[in-house]
């Protein structure tokens, strides 16, 4: 059975930085076509995709966060961290990772089959 | 960057068959995901790769994606349906997208 859990601050302050463990259980992150990603969503608001990592450690982050975000992971303890820096209020939202599956046809293709259940994070001075 | 776009609401009577629709210029050659999500609960993955149900999700969910245009289809609409959809895809240069989420009435 394949959990996941994400764990963090519930409040930051703005320009601080932001970091986020995601500890799973279930599978193996350097099993071929795994992977974790990051998924947000502002309260009423949609979805949002920040970070995946590959199973061989390639990664991939937003284009438009990318030069704010960083992830790794840790394999023998089953966890994959997630950074932010220079926080602001607009960054609050629910965060959410989860169990990714690689394939290809015609190019690189994710998607995300199971959710952790999220946690939510605030920032505010 | 790519950018897929979803109607903001749709209903559907009770029993009957609603469509969410999400557009994309191309969509067509790319595989859509559809993932669905109840008030306070984290994203369930409803249809993967265009028109694959996962374990555990019934038969009236299903997928389609030709031209600009993937589907998710909900037949025999119930009450426990109710929920935002979202659409996603990979692509190859803006990586992960999400389409902006559809909030489905049954009525």
């Amino acid at each position: 059975q394949i959990t996941l859990k994400e764990s963090g601050p519930t409040l930051v302050k703005p320009t601080q930085t932001l970091t986020l463990t995601c500890t799973f259980s279930g599978f193996s992150l350097s099993s071929s076509g795994v992977g974790v990603g990051w998924i947000r969503q502002p309260p009423g608001k949609a979805l949002e995709w920040l970070a995946l990592i590959y199973w061989d450690n390639d990664k991939r982050y937003s284009p438009s966060l990318k030069s704010r975000l960083t992830i790794t992971k840790d394999t023998s303890k089953n966890q994959v961290v997630l950074t932010m820096t220079n926080v602001d209020p607009v960054d609050t939202a629910t965060y959410y990772c989860a169990h990714s599956l690689y394939y290809y046809t015609s190019g690189q293709n994710w998607y995300f089959d199971l959710w952790g259940r999220g946690t939510l994070v605030t920032v505010s001075s | 960057s790519y950018e897929l776009t979803q109607p903001l609401s749709v209903s559907v009577a009770l029993g009957q068959t609603a469509r969410i629709t999400c557009g994309g210029n191309n969509i067509g050659s790319k595989n859509v995901h559809w993932y669905q999500q109840k008030p306070g609960q984290a994203p369930v993955l409803v249809i993967y790769r265009d028109s694959n149900r996962p374990s555990g999700i019934p038969e009236r969910f299903s997928g389609s994606n030709s031209g600009n245009t993937a589907t998710l289809t909900i037949s025999r609409a119930q009450a426990g349906d109710e929920a935002d959809y979202y659409c996603q895809v990979w692509d190859s240069s803006t990586v992960g997208v999400f389409g902006g989420g559809t909030k489905l009435t049954v009525l």
